[in-house]
């Protein structure tokens, strides 16, 4: 079973649509990163979000971690082409103290056209 | 702005041969890690690495895998001897000490092909 569950897997939409992905886990983080991958390339570090109810935007970018720290969610307004590809979060093990290990979501696959 | 690099880029080897992959994390940072990411899947964790000594490592990081941490900056992966399965793509990655929140910095990776 995953810890982090991300939904939908993939999407694609028009260029200037909203867009809503989500992160959902029964498992309390202390933290969650939002990452975007393109095919080839590392996961680049788009925000973390820390404390419960948090909402934090980058640009027409909007990360909200829930209240219990359980969920998170990423709207993007005005979707661009340059906003194609995948998005995970990742948090630290919720099941180890001080350890770092990043537990990851499988991702959300966006295509936007055009 | 400070970043993970990661050389080579591409590597490509035969089954059986050894390989060592290169990081350089941000030079701020005291945690490393590895992780990998076979094509199609999720990316996968491989190995933590603080104060010079593995502090975690999944069921992935065999016998046949090592790290070390050679000089002030550099951070190596070995892997030993090479089997088909582990070609996939390699990330590095680097973050603060303990007063951190967990962010990683990641490389552009390691694409590591095993004939």
């Amino acid at each position: 079973t995953q810890l982090l569950e991300q939904s939908p897997q993939f999407l694609s939409i028009q260029e200037g649509e909203n867009l809503t992905v989500y992160c959902n886990s029964s498992s309390v983080f202390s933290s969650l990163q939002w990452y975007r991958q393109e095919p080839g390339e590392g996961p680049v570090l788009l925000v973390t979000v820390v404390t419960g109810g948090e909402v934090k935007k980058l640009k027409r970018l909007t990360f909200q971690f829930g209240d219990a720290r359980k969920d998170s969610s990423l709207h993007i307004t005005a979707a661009q082409p340059g906003d194609t590809g995948l998005y995970l979060c990742a948090g630290p093990n919720p099941n180890a103290g001080n350890n770092r290990k990043l537990i990851w979501g499988l991702g959300t696959s966006l295509a936007v056209n055009p | 702005e400070p970043e993970v690099t990661q050389t080579p880029s591409h590597q490509v080897t035969q089954m059986g041969q050894e390989v060592i992959l290169r990081c350089v994390p941000i030079s701020n940072h005291l945690y490393f890690y590895w992780y990998r990411q076979i094509l199609g899947q999720k990316v996968e964790f491989l190995v933590s690495f603080y104060n010079n000594e593995i502090s975690e490592k999944s069921e992935i990081f065999d016998d046949q895998f090592s790290v070390e941490r050679p000089d002030g900056s550099n951070f190596t992966l070995k892997i030993r001897s090479t089997k088909l399965e582990d070609s996939a793509m390699y990330f590095c990655a680097s973050s603060e000490g303990l007063a951190g929140s967990g962010e990683q910095f990641f490389g552009p990776g390691t694409r590591l092909t095993v004939l």
